[in-house]
């Protein structure tokens, strides 16, 4: 079975500062990876997804995540964050088509952004 | 399109109630599934269903069912609440041609006492 490490509970960060957060996976076969953002009271919201092809993912609001296959991650990174940016983050996993389209959740990582 | 909605948004019950959590999608989605987010604990499965008539157990089914009579709706219910169900509860839909991208509803913020 899959599983989703997010290793960082709260990241808080300066305005116009860059951000990474960071996810590790484990899977003994290939998965489809995402990250989710949930602003404060509101539902989970797509950010970027990782199906196959270039690693390097680019989704909205300026956010990109890398596959890294060796070392089993999915960070998320902006090179300049908002104080919009303040969020919870959750980093997600499932398996291709022919196994369970259910994703697996990380725990989430709250990124606070300071002015 | 509506999207994914969720009635109510905000609920207090008394501990042995019982209520229905309502989820409706209007994107024709086979998928539909109910999670809970506990702080620190991410999204945990509770129910799934990929279609009319078939519904699955999630991680943490214990306390709730579900039925899926029509496409579009996708009721959670409560059979006699505890405190331990206080939590915020998502919908989420998705279709079979795109099945790994799901789509939220707002959530239902439910407070057991």
């Amino acid at each position: 079975a899959q599983s989703v490490t997010q290793l960082d509970s709260q990241v808080p960060v300066f305005e116009e500062a860059p951000v990474e957060l960071r996810c590790n996976y484990s899977s003994s076969v290939s998965v489809y990876l995402f990250w989710y953002v949930q602003y404060p009271n509101q539902g989970l919201q797509l950010l970027l997804k990782y199906l196959s092809g270039s690693t390097l993912v680019k989704g909205i609001n300026g956010f990109e995540a890398e596959f890294n296959k060796s070392q089993t991650s999915f960070h998320l990174r902006k090179p300049s964050v908002h104080i919009s940016d303040t969020a919870e983050y959750f980093c997600a996993v499932s398996y291709p088509p022919g196994g369970s389209y259910i994703p697996t959740f990380g725990r989430g990582t709250s990124l606070i952004v300071h002015p | 399109n509506a999207g994914v909605t969720q009635t109510p948004k905000f609920q207090v019950l008394k501990t042995g109630q019982s209520m229905t959590l309502q989820c409706a999608q209007d994107m024709n989605h086979e998928y539909m599934s109910w999670y809970r987010q506990d702080p620190g604990m991410g999204l945990r499965l509770i129910h799934y269903s990929v279609g009319a008539g078939i519904t699955d157990q999630g991680e943490v089914p214990n306390g709730y069912n579900v039925s899926r009579s029509t496409t579009e709706d996708f009721p959670l219910r409560l059979l006699s609440a505890a405190p331990s169900q206080t939590s915020v509860y998502f919908c989420a839909s998705s279709s079979r041609i795109q099945e790994e991208t799901q789509y939220f509803g707002p959530g239902t913020r439910l407070l057991v006492l």
